[in-house]
């Protein structure tokens, strides 16, 4: 157990339905961050925070995915219109400091689209 | 972003020490090399990294070669809890992200 958990740990929904994921980091830690993962590929990058603020987005993040972290502590990743691509691991990572500092990572939660 | 190379998968056998290769020819001098592993089921976890000198840690020892083209990290003694994809990333101070390649799938033989 890193300290960093992601509420649910699986999520069915049927095409076109919204979800939203949870994130609560390590609760010292200003940096969070979304990575998502498909089958046989290593995590991919989506987006991070430095307490409430958004520092950057990766071109994987459409309109139907919205991340926000209001008060600095935990964080939601929310995805409308849900598309069977969407399918993957979502991961969360949290860290301290600034630049290539260790990510301690949640256990993710698994999207399955129907 | 500089990349890695490492081997699709790799089998050891319990008990005995496991080498993992890393090739990162375009490494620039203000790279660091870092290593996570991702067991079953799980989120990755931070393994080790070093910039130009051998690295040690309860973990794992990270060798890193004279002209820093190429890496291996080093399980002393592997038990069945090692099975795991091991990634070799390189990272700038300034990055915050993480970029992941596919990673090395090691296998750990009774």
């Amino acid at each position: 157990d890193t300290g960093v958990s992601q509420d649910p740990r699986h999520k069915i929904t049927k095409r076109g339905q919204n979800v939203t994921f949870r994130c609560d980091p390590i609760s010292e830690h200003n940096r969070l961050y979304w990575y998502r993962q498909t089958l046989g590929q290593g995590p991919e990058f989506l987006t991070y925070f430095q307490n409430e603020a958004q520092l950057e987005k990766s071109r994987l993040l459409s309109d139907r995915f919205s991340a926000e972290r209001p008060k600095g502590s935990f964080s939601t990743l929310e995805i409308q219109r849900t598309e069977q691509g969407d399918s993957a691991m979502y991961l969360c990572a949290s860290s301290t400091g600034q630049g290539a500092t260790e990510q301690y990572f949640g256990p993710g939660t698994r999207l399955t689209v129907t | 972003d500089a990349k890695t190379t490492q081997p699709n998968s790799m089998e050891s056998n319990e008990e005995e020490p496991v080498h993992l290769p890393c090739n990162h020819s375009t490494i620039s001098g203000t790279d660091y090399i870092h290593w996570y592993r991702q067991l079953p089921s799980q989120g990755p976890e931070y393994v080790i990294h070093g910039l130009t000198s051998n690295v040690n840690n309860r973990m794992a020892s990270l060798a890193i070669a004279e002209d820093r083209k190429s890496s291996t990290l080093i399980l002393h003694r592997a038990t069945l809890r090692d099975a795991a994809v091991y990634y070799c990333i390189l990272r700038v101070p300034r990055d915050d992200k993480i970029i992941f390649g596919k990673g090395t799938r090691l296998h750990i033989l009774p």
